[in-house]
Order: structure tokens, then sequence, then C-alpha cells
């Protein structure tokens, strides 16, 4: 069974430092992995997704995370807050056994302080 | 192309009562799924469907029941609503597509049905 686990449900940054949210995974089968966000009182919007290939993937609004298989992890990183990525993340993770299922994270609440 | 799409958005029943949940996408996604969001606890599956005619059980599919007669459809039923399933709920759509594709492997959400039930 596969499963994931985010440190942090709630994580502050000033606007301007770094951001840092931890994901690490349980998985028997080489994963697929993915960050989700969401902002209030919307659907999720995937960030990026690593499956095959190269480690470092590039998501949208200048997020990136890196696959670990030695660490079982997927942290997801940005050099520079902005106000506008204050949202709740949800790392996930996917086996490749066709159906698509996704195991979600309980999610970290992202703040940004002026 | 309105992506995925929920009816209603809020919806409040009391204990015994029925509903069904309408889940539709514009996209042919061969796959769709139904979540349940609850505080501190993410989004678990419900229940999934592979395509057209065929559903299965997902982490948490006691109380619910599914239908994928067409297959831009998926309808999540609740037969005797519980105060236990008063959550966001949230369907999502994919296509197993090819590795090559940009939108492969991954699911589109559609905004998410609030229910309470009292």
């Amino acid at each position: 069974a596969q499963s994931v686990t985010q440190l942090g449900s709630h994580v502050s940054v000033s606007e301007g430092a770094l951001v840092l949210l931890r994901c690490n995974y349980s998985s028997s089968v080489p994963p697929y992995l993915f960050w989700y966000v969401q902002y209030p009182n919307q659907g999720l919007q995937l960030l990026l997704k690593y499956t095959t290939g190269a480690t470092l993937v590039k998501g949208i609004n200048g997020f990136e995370a890196e696959f670990k298989k030695s660490e079982t992890s997927f942290h997801l990183t940005k050099p520079s807050a902005h106000m506008s990525d204050a949202a709740e993340y949800f790392c996930a993770v996917s086996d490749n056994f066709g159906n698509e299922k996704l195991t979600f994270g309980t999610g970290t609440r992202l703040t940004i302080i002026p | 192309n309105a992506g995925v799409t929920q009816t209603p958005k809020f919806r409040v029943l009391k204990t015994g009562q029925s509903m069904t949940l309408l889940c539709a996408q514009d996209m042919n996604h061969e796959y769709m799924y139904w979540y349940r969001q609850d505080p501190g606890m993410g989004l678990r599956l419900i229940h999934y469907s592979v395509g057209e005619g065929t559903t299965a059980k997902g982490e948490v599919p006691d109380g619910y029941n599914v239908s994928r007669l067409k297959k831009q459809n998926f309808l999540l039923g609740l037969e005797s609503a519980a105060p236990s399933q008063t959550s966001v709920y949230f369907c999502a759509s994919s296509d197993p597509g090819l590795p090559t594709l940009s939108s492969y492997n991954e699911q589109f959400f559609g905004p998410g049905t609030r229910l309470t039930v009292l």
C-alpha cells in the first residue's frame, strides 16, 4: 500500500523567503509523485509531477520539486515566496498500474507573512 | 471547454435523506474519480471508474454508490445520509493517454460540492 506523509500541517514564511514543503512517500513500486495546490474555496490544481526521467521537476508559478529515491522524498520548493502563494498544498502518490489512483497527504497550509 | 463541473455546489441534508451528486467532464477522459476532503485528512478516494459502465471501490466507499452510464458523467449517490458524510466532495477525471503527453497521469478536478448532513 502507498502512503504519503507531509511534515507540518501549517507553514509560515515571509514574503521573499524560501518556501520548503516536505513530502515523504511509501510505495512498493516506482512511484509517480505529484504536488497539487488548492486556493480557498476552489478545486485542486496540478503544480508539478514526477513520472520518469529527470528527478528535478519544474512546475507552474516558480515551484520545483526533487525526487530523491534514497530518501523517499519529494519536497516542494520555491526560492522567493509571493503573497499569492498562500494556499493549501497536497503531495500525492500514484502507482503506475494504469488506473492512476492518487493517495494524498494530509496537506500543508502555507501562510505568507508580509 | 468547461473542464470538470459538479452539481450542486452546496447542499444541506437531514439524516436519512438521499441525494445524488453529478460530475460532468467535457475532455473525453476515460477515468473519473470521487474524493471527499475533510479537515486534517487530505483527500480520500471514495469510488472511481476506468471507463463507461465500470466502477470500483476506493479507500472509503461505505455509504456511497456510483454509476457511470455515460462516459462524460459520474454520479455519486448517498442512499441514507449520515452526519459523518458531512464533507466537501471533489470529482476528478484523467486520461491514460501516452507517457509523452503533458497531461499524462494528471487528474483534473472540479470545484467541489460542500455537503452538510444535520
